[in-house]
Parts: structure tokens; C-alpha cells; sequence
């Protein structure tokens, strides 16, 4: 078993939905969880960065965590087709060599109009 | 977000030689970067850690006197591809941390090496 999970997709929704995305974990020892938003041939970029368990908004974004699930979730509300890339989760522990992000493989995204 | 700025975008290269990556943060220092491989519809893949002043560490499968990594100071991390092969061709990606270990990494723009 990877220690963290995501389903590669792809993830199709037409322009307007709320979009769901998830990753799953087995390091209990992880404290700090990121969401990445990848454009093709582009570097990733920080959506969201949350510390254990909780809810985090930004904008159209929300990033929810569950540690005693081991689960994170980041929803997109009212989704554009300029949501169309790869969202990559990642999280890391709080010491040694925990602190080291781990990548899900990433969930590809379609918006379309 | 910080910004963080990977030199140069996309290059191509004869197979035999070599080929540097320059990762610099632009508007804060970063004592540590990590380097990324990513192959298409994959995931990132960690290629080493490195410290400012210190030497890198390598993941393991990582051939280090392939891929050197130099961080001399604390906006700046070069990855260097020796001898490349068609093989190495890939994207390259650095990240660079803002602070301890408990901050945030923000991501270059990758570098897409062709080696022909």
C-alpha cells in the first residue's frame, strides 16, 4: 500500500459544480497537508496548506482534513474549465525525515464549459 | 506565494554531455530546496534534498555523481545532468521551503530536458 492515495481520474464535470477531490493516507505520523494545482509542463502551485484536522477556505476552495480517518478532501465550488489541470495532494510530518513531502500521484480535472 | 524561478524552461541536449538547472527563490531564502523528477501523467518523484552549504541527499536509485546538486547559498540551487542519455529526458522541478520544517514549499516552473 502507498502511503498516500489518489485516483488519477479523469474527473469530467461540466462548468458550475462543485468538485470533490481525495486523497487517502496510512502515516499517522503526518501533521501538515497540501494541495498542489498542476497546469500541463508547469510547475506545481500551492492551493492549500492546513495544519491536522480541520477546514481551511480560500476563495472558491476548501480544504478539509479528517486525521482520525486519514483522509483530506478539496472541494472547488462553481468550477471553471481554468480549473482544468492536475491537483496533486501531498503532507509531511512535523520532525526527521517526516517533514519531507510524500505526493499522491495526482487527479486529473476536465471542466467543461 | 513566494515566487521561486527554474532556469531554463525547456532544453535540448546532445547525448554525452552535460546540462545545469539554476532554481533560485526570487524574494525570500530558502535553506532548504528539493528536486523533483516528474515522467508525464506520473507523480512527482523525489531526487534529492538539499541544504544551503551542506551536501545533498540523495534518494536511493538517485545516482549522485549523475546528478549534482550544489546549493551554495540561500537563493540558489543548480542541478547539473552529466553525461546525459535519452533516458534522462524528463522534467525537472525544484521546490524551495520558506522556512522550517513545518513551512510551506512552493514549485519552479520545471525544466524540460530532451536528450537526443
Amino acid at each position: 500500500q502507498k502511503e498516500v492515495e489518489q485516483d488519477p481520474g479523469p474527473l469530467s464535470v461540466p462548468e458550475g459544480a462543485i468538485v470533490s477531490l481525495n486523497c487517502t493516507y496510512s502515516n499517522s505520523a503526518f501533521q501538515y497537508f497540501m494541495w498542489y494545482r498542476q497546469y500541463s509542463r508547469k510547475g506545481p502551485e500551492l492551493l492549500m496548506y492546513t495544519y491536522s484536522s480541520g477546514n481551511k477556505e480560500d476563495g472558491r476552495f476548501t480544504a478539509q482534513v479528517d486525521k482520525s480517518s486519514k483522509y483530506i478532501s478539496l472541494f472547488i465550488r462553481d468550477s471553471q474549465p481554468s480549473d482544468s489541470a492536475t491537483y496533486l495532494c501531498a503532507m509531511k510530518g512535523a520532525s526527521g525525515g517526516s517533514y519531507i513531502p510524500t505526493f499522491g500521484r495526482g487527479t486529473s480535472l476536465i471542466v467543461h464549459p | 506565494g513566494a515566487v521561486v524561478s527554474q532556469h531554463p524552461s525547456w532544453v535540448i541536449c546532445k547525448s554525452g554531455t552535460s546540462v545545469k538547472i539554476e532554481c533560485r527563490s526570487l524574494d525570500f531564502q530558502a535553506t532548504t530546496m528539493f528536486w523533483y523528477r516528474q515522467f508525464p501523467k506520473q507523480s512527482l518523484m523525489l531526487m534529492a534534498t538539499s541544504n544551503e552549504g551542506s551536501k545533498a541527499t540523495y534518494e536511493q536509485g538517485v545516482e549522485k555523481d549523475k546528478f549534482l546538486i550544489n546549493h551554495a547559498s540561500l537563493t540558489l540551487s543548480t542541478l547539473t545532468v552529466t553525461s546525459a542519455h535519452p533516458e534522462d529526458s524528463s522534467f525537472y522541478i525544484c521546490s524551495a521551503r520558506v522556512g522550517g520544517a513545518s513551512t510551506e514549499a512552493f514549485f519552479g516552473q520545471g525544466t524540460r530536458l530532451t536528450v537526443v
